[in-house]
């Protein structure tokens, strides 16, 4: 299994469709983990935090399955502004090093009208 | 400044020059990430940085690349001999700590390399 492995996508989905991503990460000892969203040509930024089962945010959810070792994201009633890539965060994903942050390769949602 | 602060923003260099890049992070955090990212791909990992330890450099694509974070703050990523396969955006990011849990990491905006 890769350190981090996301939902390849892409994912097209008509406003007000629900949507679900997922990534699965390697390391069992990692304890926390991260949604980042990177719109194009520029940086990511912060979505959500992961920290036990779940968290969520108005329309966006994420849950977190220590078991099977995989994190989710649900959006809800998707917005045209919520087209971008989004990119989950696993820290210590190669179990050696406890600060480095691992990105997975990102899931593009594209929203249409 | 409020965010983490990169230089250049654009650069554009022949095959076989150093460049240098700069990133200030967010003040009082003693956390920061360089990271790379080529058009189209995901976000590769090359070294960070927590306070007064020493570095993990296990990203680093070659020993072309090396980094060094003076006084605890500011970050600057040398590239030597630049190759054409270097041109991507090099993002520095900082946290008040590594680790991850409980932390956020803020980037900058990049500093888009362009080797010619």
């Amino acid at each position: 299994r890769k350190e981090v492995e996301q939902d390849p996508g892409p994912f097209n989905v008509p406003e007000g469709a629900t949507v679900a991503f997922n990534c699965t990460y390697s390391n069992s000892a990692s304890q926390s983990f991260f949604w980042y969203r990177q719109d194009c040509r520029k940086e990511p930024k912060l979505l959500m935090s992961v920290y036990s089962s779940g968290n969520e945010d108005g329309r966006f959810t994420a849950q977190l399955n220590r078991a099977s070792q995989y994190i989710s994201l649900l959006i809800r009633d998707s917005k045209l502004s919520d087209s971008a890539t989004y990119l989950c965060v696993v820290p210590n994903a190669g179990g050696t090093s406890y600060g480095k942050l691992t990105f997975g390769q990102g899931t593009i949602l594209t929203v249409h009208p | 400044g409020a965010g983490v602060s990169q230089s250049p923003s654009n650069k554009v260099t022949e095959k076989g020059k150093d460049v240098e890049l700069r990133c200030d992070p967010i003040s009082g955090h003693t956390a920061l990430y360089w990271y790379r990212q080529s058009l189209g791909q995901g976000l590769e990992f090359l070294i960070y940085f927590q306070g007064n330890s020493a570095p993990d450099k296990s990203g680093l694509p070659s020993d072309r690349f090396s980094a060094e974070r003076t006084g605890g703050s500011v970050s600057t990523l040398t590239i030597q001999r630049t190759q054409q396969e270097d041109s991507a955006v090099y993002l520095c990011a900082s946290s008040p700590r590594a680790g991850g849990f409980g932390n956020t990491i803020y980037f900058g905006e990049g500093s888009w390399l362009t080797v010619v």
